[in-house]
């Protein structure tokens, strides 16, 4: 069954601090993985995209790690800013890549 | 590069009353997707359209829920009646085959919130 876990369910760091979201997926056959922002009340906005081959991808202080063997990913965001409070969402994509599976997503609060 | 648009942002509606909710994809994108998203939850695929027919609409619930997507450019969404359970943010995305390696042009409209009373 194609399924994606995300953990922690949620997580609060303190504002400057770097942190690591997980993500774990059974979907085969593996096309693609990305990673969402999701502010509250708006739609999910892209961070990164990695294909099979890409072991780690950045976009500014986010930066993606893939692990196609063991089927794991990684978030990792540095140097946190209150603006990086919200859901992030890993959705993994089969080799048919006009399908979607989400994981439930993780909320980040940054506090001050 | 026009995203996603979607209206209205904002609805509510009473319990047993009627609600559309309409998307425009991005221009080129074959695929529509219409999402319902609880709120703390991941989106939940409602249907799929690639171009004006429908390939997946295995968890629509069909006897309350209907979207079509006549010329294959945008799509509405109907719910009726609505029940306290149908409240959440309805998520349009769009995507393109054919898409260069890499390069994926899967995007989200910005929602449309709904709220049953």
């Amino acid at each position: 069954k194609n399924q994606v876990e995300q953990s922690p369910q949620s997580l609060i760091i303190l504002e400057g601090k770097n942190c690591t979201l997980q993500c774990n997926y059974t979907v085969s056959p593996f096309s693609n993985l990305r990673w969402y922002k999701q502010d509250t009340g708006r739609g999910p906005v892209s961070l990164t995209i990695m294909t099979f081959s890409e072991n780690t991808k950045s976009n500014g202080r986010y930066t993606a790690t893939l692990d196609a063997d063991t089927k794991q990913s990684s978030l990792h965001i540095t140097a946190s800013q209150l603006s990086d409070s919200a859901s992030y969402i890993c959705v993994v994509s089969p080799y048919n890549f006009n399908k979607f599976y989400f994981g439930s997503g993780t909320k980040l609060n940054v506090k001050p | 590069e026009a995203g996603v648009a979607q209206s209205p942002r904002y609805k509510i509606i009473e319990k047993r009353q009627s609600v559309a909710f309409w998307c425009n994809p991005i221009s080129g994108h074959a695929t529509l997707y219409w999402y319902q998203q609880i709120l703390g939850q991941g989106p939940k695929l409602l249907i799929q359209f690639q171009n004006n027919g429908v390939v997946d609409d295995s968890q629509l619930p069909k006897d309350r829920f209907s979207a079509e997507r006549l010329k294959g450019v945008d799509s509405t969404l109907k719910i009726q009646p609505a029940k306290l359970e149908d409240s959440a943010v309805y998520l349009c995305a769009s995507n393109s085959l054919g898409s260069r390696l890499g390069d994926y042009g899967y995007t989200f409209g910005s929602g449309t919130r709904l709220t049953v009373v």
